[in-house]
């Protein structure tokens, strides 16, 4: 069965560097998506992705995050300058053009920052 | 107002027992609705979408009632591997995201 990929499963950072954390949607699917969880918290949506520019965004994705599809398979969200307080778990997903908007994501990147 | 409530649990129940979940969505013009586990420190996935008419996958059952906005999902015969984090999550019409309750614990105990 097709599966969302991420990498790395965890990253460690200090305050104020810049992460990068990557994600492999399933192939066919056209939406593409960023959610987080701070520990012991609900998921929380970030941001959406189709046909090559953001198609929604929340209010947690502000000027220090940013998205790209930079070839045909993955999928990058950028932190430019981490704050201890974006130290979570960075959920990716993805899903088809169809009418059920079901998700289906890829097993975290749990990001520390220090 | 939290936009999908849930009771955090959590729900101690013996193997075989029957599990009643409940959620409650604030946007009337909510217009997908899923069950999603969540095992610890593990991603979201998905348990099964929530129809008007209600629907079943073997020991699952989900329902939905429009007018009241909510939720419900009941698991029958609990299985050890029941054990989890229960997520109702909605999707509001137009919009792209999911929205996600706080989650009910659920532990099957032997």
């Amino acid at each position: 069965e097709p599966e969302v990929t991420q990498t790395p499963s965890h990253q460690v950072t200090q305050m104020g560097q810049e992460v990068i954390l990557r994600c492999v949607p399933i192939s066919n699917h056209l939406y593409f998506y960023w959610y987080r969880q701070i520990l012991g918290q609900k998921v929380e949506f970030l941001v959406s992705f189709y046909n090559n520019e953001i198609s929604e965004k929340s209010e947690i994705f502000d000027d220090q995050f940013s998205v790209e599809r930079p070839d045909g398979s993955n999928f990058t969200l950028k932190i430019r300058s981490t704050k201890l307080e974006d130290s979570a778990m960075y959920f990716c997903a993805s899903r088809t053009s169809g009418t059920t908007d079901t998700q289906y994501f890829g097993p975290g990147t749990r990001l520390t920052v220090l | 107002r939290k936009e999908v409530e849930q009771d955090p649990g959590p729900f101690n129940v013996p193997e075989g027992a029957t599990v009643a979940f409940n959620c409650t969505y604030s946007n009337s013009a909510s217009q997908s609705f899923f069950w999603y586990r969540q095992d610890c420190r593990k991603e979201p996935k998905l348990l099964m979408s929530v129809y008007s008419s209600g629907n079943e996958d073997g020991r699952f059952t989900a329902q939905l009632n429009r007018a009241s906005q909510y939720i419900s999902l009941l698991i029958r015969d609990s299985k050890l591997s029941d054990s989890a984090t229960y997520l109702c999550v909605v999707n509001e019409a137009g919009r792209r995201a999911l929205t996600f309750g706080s989650g009910t614990r659920l532990q099957v105990q032997p």
